[in-house]
This record gives C-alpha cells, sequence and structure tokens, in this order.
C-alpha cells in the first residue's frame, strides 16, 4: 500500500525557516517524482514544485524560488520541503504529493497534509 | 503561467441532482486535464485524469469531458458524500496550476 507520511504541526515566527518531511513506503522512491502543494486557509491549491529523487533536480514555481528548497534522501525515502524567511501569508497546510505514473503531473497520492503557522 | 478557471465558485444542488463544473484554460493543454474532490480537513481526491479517464475506485457518476481550452466535471445523480469542493488543474506544464475551485453545497 502506498503512503505519504508527512511530519507534525508547525508553529514559526516571521522570518523563520520550516522544514517539512513526507516519508513514502510502498513503492520504489526513485520511480515517481514529489510535489509539493500549498493550500492557505480556506483558500486552494497551489503548486510549489518537485524533486526528482532520483537525481536531486528540482523545479520550483517562481512564486516561491530563493524561498523554496525541495530534497530527497534515498536512504530514508524520504522528501522534504524547506521554506525559508516565513511570512503571515505562509500560513498554509502544505501537502507531499505522487504522481500517477513517473512523467504524469496528476496526483493519485497525497500526504495527509502538515498546517504551518507563522505568528509573531 | 496557464490559468485556469473553474465556474461556477459555488453551486447549490440537492441529493439526486445532476451538476456541471466547467474549468477554462487560459491556453490550450489538449487533455492534459485533471478533476479533484476535497473535503474538509482532507488532502484532494484524484477523480479524472486525462480529461475523461475515471480513476480507479471513482464512482462512475462523476465524468469529464473536454479538450484544448474547455473542460466540464459532470457528477450525475448526486450522492450525499459528494458535497465537497472541486478543483481542476491542468497537467500540461510547468508551473502545474488549479483552478480557484468549486464548493457544491446541499440545497
Amino acid at each position: 500500500e502506498v503512503q505519504l507520511v508527512q511530519s507534525g504541526a508547525e508553529v514559526k515566527k516571521p522570518g523563520a525557516t520550516v522544514k517539512i518531511s513526507c516519508k513514502v513506503s510502498g513503492y520504489t522512491f526513485i520511480d515517481y517524482y514529489m510535489h509539493w502543494v500549498q493550500q492557505a486557509p480556506g483558500k486552494g491549491l497551489e503548486w510549489m514544485g518537485l524533486v526528482d529523487p532520483e537525481d536531486g533536480e528540482t523545479i520550483y514555481v517562481e512564486k516561491f524560488q530563493g524561498r523554496v528548497t525541495i530534497t530527497a534522501d534515498t536512504s530514508t525515502d524520504t522528501t522534504y520541503m524547506e521554506l525559508s524567511d516565513l511570512r503571515s501569508e505562509d500560513t498554509a497546510v502544505y501537502y507531499c504529493a505522487r504522481p500517477s505514473s513517473s512523467h504524469n503531473r496528476d496526483f493519485d497520492y497525497w500526504g495527509q497534509g502538515t498546517l504551518v503557522t507563522v505568528s509573531s | 503561467d496557464i490559468q485556469m478557471t473553474q465556474s461556477p465558485s459555488s453551486v447549490s444542488a440537492s441529493v439526486g441532482d445532476r451538476v456541471t463544473i466547467t474549468c477554462r484554460a487560459s491556453q490550450g493543454i489538449i487533455s492534459w486535464l485533471a478533476w479533484y474532490q476535497q473535503k474538509p480537513g482532507k488532502a484532494p481526491n484524484l477523480l479524472i485524469y486525462a480529461a475523461s479517464s475515471l480513476q480507479s475506485g471513482v464512482p462512475s457518476r462523476f465524468r469529464g469531458s473536454g479538450s484544448g481550452t474547455d473542460f466540464t466535471l459532470t457528477i450525475s445523480s448526486l450522492q450525499p458524500e459528494d458535497f465537497a469542493t472541486y478543483y481542476c488543474q491542468q497537467t500540461y506544464g510547468f508551473p502545474i496550476t488549479f483552478g480557484q475551485g468549486t464548493r457544491l453545497e446541499i440545497k
């Protein structure tokens, strides 16, 4: 059974950095990119970027460029999303999501979500 | 970036009704479109991929159609568990973009 299990909720102060993990099981980690999606409270879904666990290559959306780093650790089958210089508007639930096949971009498996609250 | 525009933003319907949600892309995306259902406090759930292919395990009352720039999600004979928010997503190119969502409420 494919599972994506994310780390727990975080509370951070403005200007801080948060790092969220997403540990996978039930499939071969390096066979699928891993994507990250942001959802602010009461808002829609916003794609942030992806990592190819096989070689660490990343693609980020311009909005988060320079503040987001997505990495993959093949020794633990875990991906990480680090967001720096946090602002109040970064308060959101962050999801990791696996595409339905190796080069598709629709997501058939999602993590449970991690709430990040940015507050002074 | 490809902009995805859904309509309506919200809709009220009753159990047994047929509902159609529309998604328009700002440029042609062939059939690279997915639909998701999201319930409060939960991750989105993939319903339709490649515009009209039903994801495994999704009831057949969900139907996707369209190509190019105009797409629809139709739910025939609404069930109580269908009341949720629905999102379209273009999977044609980067950055991946989603529609703003359509909230389906009980009338």
